[in-house]
């Protein structure tokens, strides 16, 4: 469950077309997830969250999908828009009560 | 939605000088919170979790007498940076996970502290 964020991957998409931003976790025993989104200089903001017992979750114009054998989180971005541009952390959990555990992050950019 | 609000948000300092930065819940009772630490371009680094009424737990690195955290109520958690290096210039962002929110946690917006 180590960041290793030195290199911030980055993801470029066109104005429109759909974005997947992917995510491996660390444990196996973590239980829930989420998606955060980062802007520059604020904090991270809530996008969509999954339980271990689900396998897919939607949104409004997002969806997160999860898989537990590969232990392997993706986050799906549809008719993405320049506002969605920002840093996206996927955040592991063990249980209520407890910290979650930050990926790397990936930085989208729309192009216009 | 539950709110974690920060205070405050930006601050400069002097190298040597001690900075405290306040974390509130707003519309519920946090018996834990979380402090998470972030370098450019790096992803957030739990530092350390605060429990109302007892000692923070401060994770492996983490110089418990560098940053004291306080969390002497329900809604409210400090965490005070003494004598401030530059190298403690950092964004610090607090969460809160209690009674009252979605079982989930709320993130504060951040407190960048720049060290001169």
């Amino acid at each position: 469950g180590e960041n290793v964020g030195l290199h911030l991957p980055t993801l470029s998409v066109q104005e429109g077309d759909n974005s997947i931003i992917n995510c491996a976790y660390s444990n196996s025993a973590s239980d829930y997830f989420i998606w955060y989104k980062q802007e520059s200089g604020k904090g991270p903001q809530f996008i969509i969250d999954i339980r271990s017992n689900m396998d897919k979750r939607q949104g409004q114009r997002v969806t997160v999908l999860l898989n537990k054998t590969v232990k392997h989180l993706s986050l799906q971005i549809a008719a993405t828009q320049p506002g969605d541009s920002a840093v996206y952390f996927c955040a592991e959990n063990k249980g209520y009560g407890q910290n979650f555990v930050f990926g790397p992050g990936t930085r989208l950019s729309v192009l216009p | 939605g539950a709110v974690v609000s920060q205070h405050p948000s930006r601050v400069i300092c002097k190298s040597g000088t001690s900075v405290k930065i306040e974390c509130r819940s707003l519309d519920f009772q946090a018996t834990t919170m979380f402090w998470y630490r972030q370098f450019p371009k790096q992803s957030l680094m739990l530092m350390a979790t605060s429990n109302e009424g007892s000692k923070a737990t401060y994770e492996q690195g983490v110089e418990k007498d560098k940053f004291l955290i306080n969390h002497a109520s329900l809604t409210l958690s400090t965490l005070t940076v003494t004598s401030a290096h530059p190298e403690d210039s950092s964004f610090y962002i607090c969460s809160a996970w209690g009674a009252g929110s979605q079982e989930t946690q709320y993130f504060g917006p951040g407190t960048r502290l720049l060290v001169l």
